[in-house]
């Protein structure tokens, strides 16, 4: 049974950086087969696709996002890492992994994690 | 980007109800499309992909259908466990986008 764990700071200062960590039980990233992804929730945007990662360390992000995102990939560890600079609070969100499972442009998502609350403040 | 419109925002019914819920694409989407249902305090669960196709351990209840723009899931008899907000996502193009979900609420 594939499983997922966010982990990293519940608190970032505003124009800081959000880092947080993945780590995958159950399924071997470097088995291939699905892209990785960070996903975020909050009241006021709803559900938004960050961005994804394959095992190669191929990535695709949301343009919205792009100019202050990078995720990356460590296959020795299982996991994969988000990295979002110069935060608002506009980016106080709970934030998920997922396995995602393409179709042909992109994909679905599942499992999820159990979600991390972050939120930028000083 | 492709903009997901659910309806409606939200829902009252009982138990033993058949609900449908809809899910508009602003543009054609083919069969890339997902469900999901999201309980207070918890993660998304994955219900649904290819618009049909139910993911492994759903209950049979629950069934979508649709193509190109216009996408409904059903609940055929509404049982307990049921009452979350459930979320439909389009996969057919980047960025993925996600509806702004459907409460399904206990009348």
């Amino acid at each position: 049974q594939v499983q997922l764990q966010e982990s990293g700071p519940g608190l970032v200062k505003p124009s800081e950086t959000l880092s947080l960590t993945c780590t995958v039980s159950g399924y071997s990233i470097s088995s291939g087969g699905y892209y990785w992804a960070w996903i975020r929730q909050s009241p006021g945007k709803g559900l938004e696709w960050i961005g994804s990662i394959y095992q190669s360390g191929s990535t695709y992000y949301n343009p919205s996002l792009k100019s202050r995102v990078t995720i990356s990939v460590d296959t020795s560890k299982n996991q994969f890492s988000l990295r979002l600079n110069s935060v608002t609070a506009a980016d106080t969100a709970v934030y998920y992994c997922a396995r995602e499972t393409f179709g042909v442009v992109s994909g679905w998502f599942d499992p999820w994690g159990q979600g991390t609350l972050v939120t930028v403040s000083s | 980007d492709i903009q997901m419109t659910q309806s409606p925002s939200s829902l009252s019914a009982s138990v033993g109800d058949r609900v449908t819920i809809t899910c508009r694409a602003s543009q054609g989407i083919s069969s890339y499309l997902a469900w999901f249902q999201q309980k207070p305090g918890k993660a998304p669960k994955s219900l649904i992909y290819a618009a049909s196709i139910l993911q492994s351990g759903v209950p049979s209840r629950f069934s979508g259908s649709g193509s190109g723009t216009d996408f409904t899931l059903t609940i055929s008899s509404l049982q307990p466990e049921d009452f979350a907000t459930y979320y439909c996502q389009q996969y057919n193009s980047y960025p993925i986008t996600f509806g702004q979900g459907t409460r399904l609420e206990i009348k």
